[in-house]
C-alpha cells in the first residue's frame, strides 16, 4: 500500500522559498500525489496535484521525479499566513478506493 | 454553495452514551469520507462511500462505529457506546467522483468523550 513518508517538521523565515519532499516508494502506476494544508481548527485544504514532472498554481509548484518514489511541494516566498501542517496524499493503486495521509509536516514561518 | 456542513460542532458526553455526527456533503459530490483526526495518530480515514453505498470501512476501529449515507445529501457517523479514547475531531469530507479528485472538507466536530 502506498503509504508516504515527511519531515515531521521546518522552520522557514518569511520571504523564503520552502520545499517539503514527501516519500512513496511504493507508489502505483495510477495513482496521483496530491498535497493538502491544514490550519488549526480546519479541515485540511487542497493544494496541488499532480501525476509527473512539474505542476504549478497560483499558490505552490509540486515537482515529481521521473521514478515519481517522491515528490516535492515548492512554496514561494513564504509569509506567516503559511504556517501549517502539509500533508502528502497517494492514491492506492492496489485498493484504489483507499489512500493515505502521510504523518504530515508542521512548517512555522517565523518573522 | 456552503461546502461541506457537520453538525454539531461540539459535542462532550459520557462514556457509554450515543453520539452521532452529521455531515451534508457538497451537492453533486459522489463521494465522502469520514475522518478521524487526533495528536497520537493524525488524521485516519475511517470509512468512504460512493454513489451512497460504503466502499471501504476498514478504517472504522470497531463495531461500536458505524456509519451510513441514506442518501446523496446526508451521511451519519455513529459511536454506541462511546468511550473516552473516541475523543478527537471527527471530519467529513467530499469529492466530486473519486479519490483521485480533490476533497472538500468540513470544519469538524470535535467530540469530547468524559
Amino acid at each position: 500500500l502506498a503509504k508516504t513518508t515527511q519531515p515531521i517538521s521546518m522552520d522557514s523565515y518569511e520571504g523564503q522559498e520552502v520545499n517539503i519532499t514527501c516519500s512513496h516508494n511504493n507508489i502505483a502506476t495510477n495513482d496521483y500525489i496530491t498535497w493538502y494544508q491544514q490550519f488549526p481548527s480546519q479541515g485540511p485544504r487542497f493544494i496541488i496535484q499532480g501525476y509527473k514532472t512539474k505542476v504549478t498554481n497560483e499558490v505552490a509548484s509540486l515537482f515529481i521525479p521521473a521514478d515519481r518514489k517522491s515528490s516535492t511541494l515548492s512554496l514561494p516566498r513564504v509569509s506567516l499566513s503559511d504556517t501549517a501542517v502539509y500533508y502528502c496524499l497517494v492514491g492506492d493503486g492496489v485498493k484504489f478506493n483507499k489512500f493515505y495521509f502521510g504523518s504530515g509536516t508542521k512548517l512555522n514561518v517565523k518573522p | 454553495d456552503a461546502g461541506v456542513i457537520q453538525s454539531p460542532r461540539h459535542e462532550v458526553t459520557e462514556m457509554g452514551q450515543e453520539v452521532t455526527l452529521r455531515c451534508k456533503p457538497i451537492s453533486g459530490h459522489n463521494s465522502l469520507f469520514w475522518y478521524r483526526q487526533t495528536m497520537m495518530r493524525g488524521l485516519e480515514l475511517l470509512i468512504y462511500f460512493n454513489n451512497n453505498v460504503p466502499i471501504d470501512d476498514s478504517g472504522m476501529p470497531e463495531d461500536r462505529f458505524s456509519a451510513k449515507m441514506p442518501n446523496a445529501s446526508f451521511s451519519t457517523l455513529k459511536i454506541q457506546p462511546s468511550e473516552p479514547r473516541d475523543s478527537a475531531v471527527y471530519f467529513c469530507a467530499s469529492s466530486f467522483r473519486t479519490n483521485t479528485d480533490t476533497q472538500y472538507f468540513g470544519p469538524g466536530t470535535r467530540l469530547t468523550v468524559l
